[in-house]
Order: structure tokens, then C-alpha cells, then sequence
């Protein structure tokens, strides 16, 4: 049990376009999701927590308004990431919270590349 | 403000070669402490939480303990497919996120 997907794995888009990110809990019903940045050879970097039916909280630094997360279920946070510049390619990935759990479980995560 | 440093960055081990590696936290209140193993391009995958000093954990050739300052993930006789990126996070009593350490990559070489 506990296995979160996302959806596309790998994305190409071109500068200036906005791309969709999905994440879902498939056996699961998630209270919290998370969205993760990651940079080559380094850790994760927490962009912001979603609550189902509640506005994200982000983390210092990251723009809301680029960066816009919607939980609409229990089952289903989106990412989009708005006017995309070459220096948003990166790694993205999304965690959820199972319950009333601590444990984070992953998605396999998305390569975004922004040309 | 919470903090997890791990050690080493990187380590090389043989086939069978059991070793350890670190994790060390400041947090205002620990809550859990969670191991991932994280492939290269992929989400990392959770193999243990622990919450209170003095407790372990195991699962096939990994072995976790945690003190009040530090946590251990013992790796026994490891084989090639335990190369991986080994995380630990800690989340801090009174929130939700997670501050992850930046990691220790591990091969084992045949």
C-alpha cells in the first residue's frame, strides 16, 4: 500500500508556456500532499503543503503565483507551473501524507525541461 | 532552527562490506526521524521511521537506530543493489514538513 503516482514523468515545454504536474495517491486517501524540488546531487527542497480544500502554504522564497498547487481531492494534487522559464527545469516531486500518519510517501517524480 | 547533517557524503564499499551511516539533527522537539532510499531519477522510496531514542528498526540487510541526537542506518553485508542515495529527514513536534539532510550516496561495488 501507499503508492503515489505522477503524471507526466518527463515534460518538454518551450519558455513562456505553462505546464501541468499531477500527483496521485492511488490506495490511499491523502491529507496532506507536498511538493519537492530537487537540483542535481542534491536533497529535496519543499516548495509548499497542501491540505485538501485549502490554499497551499509555501515555503519562503518560492512564488505562489508561478507555482500554483491545488489539492481539489483527497486523492489529487496538481502542480502548475506557470510561463515557464529555462531556469524552472527541474526535478519535481510530490509526496503525500497518509491519515494521520507521518510518513511521506513519493511519486516517481517529473523532469521538467524548459527550452 | 532544525537542522540534519549527514555523513559521509559519499561512501564506496565492496560486496559484504557492512558499514554505517549518519544522520544528526537539531530540532526543537523530535516528532519521527524517516530513512529513504532514493535511485537516481526517481522518487525516494521510505524504508524506516523512528520516534523515541533507543529505538531500532530492521528490514532485510538494513538496520536503524536512533539516540537523541543522532540516528545510524547500519547496512550488513551489502550487495550492488543497496547503491543508492540513502536520506533522512526529521520532522519537528508542532509541524508537518519534513527538513531533509543532503544525503549519502552509497555503491557497492562486485
Amino acid at each position: 500500500g501507499a503508492v503515489v503516482s505522477q503524471h507526466p514523468s518527463w515534460v518538454i515545454c518551450k519558455s513562456g508556456t505553462s505546464v501541468k504536474i499531477e500527483c496521485r495517491s492511488l490506495d490511499f486517501q491523502a491529507t496532506t500532499m507536498f511538493w519537492y524540488r530537487q537540483f542535481p546531487k542534491q536533497s529535496l527542497m519543499l516548495m509548499a503543503t497542501s491540505n485538501e480544500g485549502s490554499k497551499a502554504t509555501y515555503e519562503q522564497g518560492v512564488e505562489k503565483d508561478k507555482f500554483l498547487i491545488n489539492h481539489a481531492s483527497l486523492t489529487l494534487s496538481t502542480l502548475t507551473v506557470t510561463s515557464a522559464h529555462p531556469e524552472d527545469s527541474s526535478f519535481y516531486i510530490c509526496s503525500a501524507r497518509r491519515g494521520q500518519s507521518y510518513e511521506q510517501y513519493f511519486g516517481p517524480g517529473t523532469r521538467l525541461t524548459v527550452t | 532552527e532544525d537542522q540534519v547533517t549527514q555523513s559521509p557524503e559519499a561512501l564506496r564499499l565492496q560486496e559484504g562490506e557492512s558499514s554505517s551511516l549518519n544522520c544528526s539533527y537539531t530540532v526543537s522537539g523530535l516528532r519521527g526521524l524517516f530513512w529513504y532510499r532514493q535511485d537516481p531519477g526517481k522518487g525516494p522510496e521510505f524504508l524506516f521511521t523512528l520516534y523515541s531514542a533507543g529505538e531500532e528498526k530492521e528490514k532485510e540487510r538494513l538496520k536503524a537506530t536512533l539516540t537523541k541526537k543522532e540516528s545510524f542506518l547500519h547496512i550488513t553485508a551489502p550487495k550492488p543493489e543497496d547503491s543508492a542515495t540513502y536520506l533522512c529527514a526529521v520532522q519537528a513536534s508542532g509541524g508537518q514538513n519534513f527538513v531533509f539532510g543532503p544525503g549519502t550516496r552509497l555503491s557497492v561495488l562486485p
